[in-house]
């Protein structure tokens, strides 16, 4: 069973400030890792899907990085708006496997 | 531009019956996935499917679930008998090949399952 652990689990932040959080999986057999934007009684809305170690993806404030060899990626935020409070999930695929495996997502809530 | 569509997305059904859930993914994706969220749980896989065959159901109780995604018309997850701990929200998702090539899934807006 694959084990992606996302932390924190829920985060609070005051708007205008930048903040980040992690997704760890495991490092041997990696293939991909997709982050999703999750609101509440909306479908999970694609990010970004990296592949290559040292990969850097960006997308208007939010960008993600990638180290496949110690087996994490990180999620930056910039200058959080409210419209950013959401639950942000990573999921990797290992092996040339079809399944991606979600982790349980961090829970950001946007303070005004 | 539809995206993926699922219905119904609110179904309440009594202890036994049986839970059809239909999902039509985007115009031209040939493969589509299901994932189950319970309370307080995670999206968990379930079953990835291409036209006319099952690719991986390593996520699919072995009793009482089946899917289905056939030549022509919406993937359907059934699910036979259904108890109380069925209850939760089902999401379908559609990609044009398969996902391990990096590509991204796509998710419909998913179908709450309530039994009673």
């Amino acid at each position: 069973i694959l084990n992606v652990e996302q932390s924190p689990q829920s985060l609070h932040v005051q708007e205008g400030d930048s903040t980040n959080f992690t997704c760890s999986f495991p490092s041997s057999n990696f293939y991909a890792l997709h982050w999703y934007r999750w609101e509440t009684a909306k479908s999970p809305e694609a990010l970004f899907v990296m592949t290559l170690n040292g990969d850097e993806k960006k997308k208007g404030r939010i960008s993600a990085t990638l180290n496949t060899k110690e087996g994490y990626s990180y999620l930056y935020i910039k200058g959080s708006q409210p419209e950013d409070s959401a639950t942000y999930l990573c999921a990797p695929s290992m092996n040339r496997d079809d399944k991606i495996i979600f982790g349980k997502g961090t829970r950001l809530h946007i303070l005004p | 531009n539809a995206g993926v569509m699922q219905n119904p997305r609110h179904l309440v059904r009594r202890r036994g019956q049986e839970a059809r859930l239909r999902c039509s993914p985007v115009k031209g994706h040939s493969h589509v996935y299901w994932y189950r969220q319970l309370p307080e749980e995670g999206l968990k896989f379930m079953v990835y499917l291409q036209k006319e065959n099952i690719i991986d159901e390593s996520g699919m109780p072995k009793e009482r679930f089946s899917a289905e995604f056939p030549k022509e018309g919406p993937s359907i997850l059934r699910i036979q008998q259904v108890v109380r701990g069925d209850s939760a929200a089902y999401f379908c998702a559609s990609s044009p090949k398969r996902s391990y090539s990096g590509n991204t899934i796509y998710f419909g807006e998913g179908s709450w399952l309530t039994v009673v």
